[in-house]
């Protein structure tokens, strides 16, 4: 099956402290993990991705881990700031060789708290 | 570089009327790839075109359909409106070759509004 969950929906962090959000996805052939951000009224824009042969990538205050086994991926962002508020949509490659595509979660709103 | 562009970003339809929304990728990219994001539901995969020619399809009805032109640009067309179709259309584009697994970056979108 084709299938990507995200979890929390909503997440409200404190300024400063961490925000992880989680996604699990079915099709053990997926191979591209990027993560979306989406401000409100605004495009998504790429934040990180990640690929199969690597387990994690760090840019900055961002992170995405990648446990192929469990078939879960998460975005950790540390030290948050207000900008940092918007909904956050992870994806996986799904489909057979050819005919891949982009699945999304659902997507989790994510407040900081001043 | 320009980003993607969509025309027009607003939209007012009455139910069974059509709708044809227009796509202009970044310049170089060869792929484009149409989404349906709807509150609750996320980006949901309508299709995509690579070289003029559709190369995937979600699970929509026939009424909404798509095309690709010789210079990268798309539409998609949606014919008997719903007024389940109102939503915020995005396309994406990405580089050659491609593939999924190419960086895909997004229009502003199309808000869809069906009365």
């Amino acid at each position: 099956g084709e299938n990507v969950e995200q979890h929390p929906s909503t997440l409200s962090v404190q300024e400063g402290d961490s925000a992880v959000i989680k996604c699990t996805y079915s099709d053990s052939a997926s191979n591209y993990f990027p993560w979306y951000k989406q401000e409100l009224g605004k495009r998504p824009q790429l934040i990180i991705d990640i690929r199969s042969n690597v387990g994690e990538k760090k840019d900055q205050r961002i992170a995405v881990t990648l446990n192929k086994t469990a078939k879960h991926f998460s975005l950790h962002i540390t030290e948050t700031q207000p900008e940092d508020s918007a909904v956050y949509f992870c994806a996986a490659t799904t489909g057979s060789f050819g005919n891949e595509k982009l699945t999304f979660g659902t997507g989790t709103r994510l407040t900081i708290i001043p | 570089k320009a980003g993607v562009t969509q025309t027009p970003r607003y939209l007012i339809k009455t139910r069974g009327q059509q709708v044809t929304l227009s796509c202009s990728p970044i310049s170089g990219h060869r792929s484009v790839s149409w989404y349906q994001q709807t509150p609750g539901q996320g980006l949901q995969f309508l299709f995509e075109y690579f070289s003029e020619t559709q190369r995937n399809k979600g699970n929509f009805p026939g009424r909404f359909s798509g095309r690709q032109f010789s210079n990268s640009r798309s539409e998609m067309n949606v014919s008997t409106l719903e007024l389940g179709d109102s939503a915020l259309y995005l396309c994406a584009s990405s580089l050659p070759p491609g593939l999924p697994t190419d960086t895909q970056y997004f229009g502003p979108g199309t808000r869809l509004t069906v009365l």
